[in-house]
């Protein structure tokens, strides 16, 4: 089983450049996340869809786009890229609400230039 | 707003010896608890979760956590670590009247092992 599954794994981009970072689970649940991780600051949740056809904004939404596309398929957009959204994307999926444990990708490095 | 700290940034201990990891969340009722381990270039995998019952909660790899209400902690412990449990070690929290399954995570603690 793969998973999560996260593309691209790195990317560089220049600042006002825009991107696409693409995730896919094959596990059928139904909740998704996208958290990003700095050093000395965890895991910061930027976006959640905690069902297929609904998103919402988690902790540090501003300056990025989501889209639930079915309820395999959850992508993170950036629409013009800045230097402080250079870190690690992770998208996340877990079945239930309730059943807690969250899968993770592997995750993507991104840099802005 | 609920919270999680993990006090100590960075932890080295010697293989072979005890390790604890300190987490301390913030939240009005029981939350649901977990510990995270991501080694390096690699995503997040669970150690283990508590969300009610015995608060003495056993996961993989050979690490316990102990829930403790009257502290507002839940610590991670192993007796004797291997050189391979050097990673990073994130705690988190999901509120357990949640509907969203948002969880909220501890700013991570990295764990050196020494030989």
């Amino acid at each position: 089983n793969a998973g999560v599954t996260q593309t691209p794994k790195f990317q560089v981009l220049k600042t006002g450049q825009s991107m696409t970072l693409q995730c896919a689970q094959d596990m059928n649940h139904n909740s998704m996340y996208w958290y990003r991780q700095d050093p000395g600051m965890g895991l910061r949740l930027i976006y959640y869809s905690a069902s297929e056809g609904t998103t919402d904004k988690g902790e540090v939404p501003n300056g990025y786009n989501v889209s639930r596309l079915n309820k395999r398929e959850f992508s993170l957009r950036l629409e013009s890229a800045a230097p402080s959204q250079t870190s690690v994307y992770f998208c996340a999926s877990r079945g239930g609400l309730r059943t807690g444990e969250l899968f993770f990708g592997e995750g993507s490095r991104l840099t802005v230039l | 707003a609920q919270s999680v700290t993990q006090p100590d940034i960075h932890i080295t201990v010697s293989e072979g010896a005890s390790l604890e990891l300190r987490c301390n969340y913030s939240y009005g009722a029981t939350p649901y608890l977990f510990w995270y381990v991501q080694s390096p270039g690699q995503g997040l995998q669970l150690l283990l979760k508590y969300f009610s019952g015995d608060t003495l909660v056993q996961g993989i790899k050979g690490f316990e956590a102990e829930f403790k209400r009257s502290q507002s902690s839940f610590n991670l412990r192993k007796p004797s670590v291997h050189w391979s449990d050097a990673a990073e070690y994130f705690c988190a929290v999901l509120k357990s009247s949640s509907n969203t399954g948002k969880l909220i995570f501890g700013q991570g603690t990295t764990l050196q092992v020494k030989p």
